[in-house]
């Protein structure tokens, strides 16, 4: 399968725990997006990498959350301290730099988080 | 702040119907407009607008775009059970960021 790939698919953790989150985008897009996706709403924008250059993120990113691109491939998004509100399914989604420009991008399974 | 808009939030009809879907927005720079299918698992792309007044189709669906009025929509003719799920509208902007608006809940009932 070359499509976008998000590990685990479900985590179960308690409220003060830490959760990373692991996505392995299409192997050539240079472009990797996290978004936040809670029950009844669209997907809300996280943060974006090019390469491995973490280019924006959003104010919905508190400091218990880190996102890392070492390498330019892989991503990881963990989240330190987690609260009940965490509690969501997480998007990954990668692209080339030009369908960037136009909008369509490959989104992964997510991963849905439940904070007890 | 930057804002789309999708009605109405859910919908039920039943198969064969045709359906019309609403998204409005409200950003700076704006880019192009985008249509986006999910059922249980990641969003799947559906379409691109950027200009105004010019429909884009692909079987039964279609949108087309209204600069003017800041607003699209998606058009789902003899609709099939198959078609239910949520269906996404997002602005992309320059500076490549979407906006998503919170979707439309499409049930269609056999």
């Amino acid at each position: 399968d070359t499509g976008v790939s998000q590990d685990p698919r479900h985590k179960i953790t308690k409220r003060g725990q830490n959760v990373t989150f692991r996505c392995d985008p299409i192997s050539e897009h240079n472009r990797l997006y996290w978004y936040r996706q809670t029950l009844g709403q669209g997907p809300e924008f996280l943060t974006y990498f090019q390469n491995e250059a973490q280019l924006e993120k959003s104010r919905l990113l508190s400091d218990r959350f880190s996102a890392e691109r070492p390498k330019g491939s892989f991503s990881t998004l963990e989240i330190q301290r987690t609260e009940q509100g965490d509690s969501a399914m997480y998007l990954c989604a990668s692209s080339l730099a030009l369908q960037a420009n136009t909008g369509e991008l490959f989104f992964g399974e997510g991963s849905r988080l439940t904070v007890l | 702040e930057d804002k789309v808009v999708q009605s109405p939030l859910s919908l039920v009809v039943h198969e064969g119907d045709t359906v019309t879907l609403n998204c409005s927005y409200e950003v700076t720079n704006f880019r192009s407009l985008l249509w986006y299918k999910q059922e249980k698992k990641a969003p799947t792309f559906l379409f691109m607008l950027t200009s105004s007044g010019i429909e884009k189709k692909s079987g039964r669906l279609s949108s087309i775009l209204d600069k003017k009025e800041l607003s699209s929509i998606l058009n789902i003719t003899a609709t099939q059970t198959g078609d239910s799920a949520i269906y996404l509208c997002a602005v992309v902007k320059y500076g490549n960021k979407l906006v998503f608006g919170a979707g439309t809940i499409l049930r269609v009932k056999s």
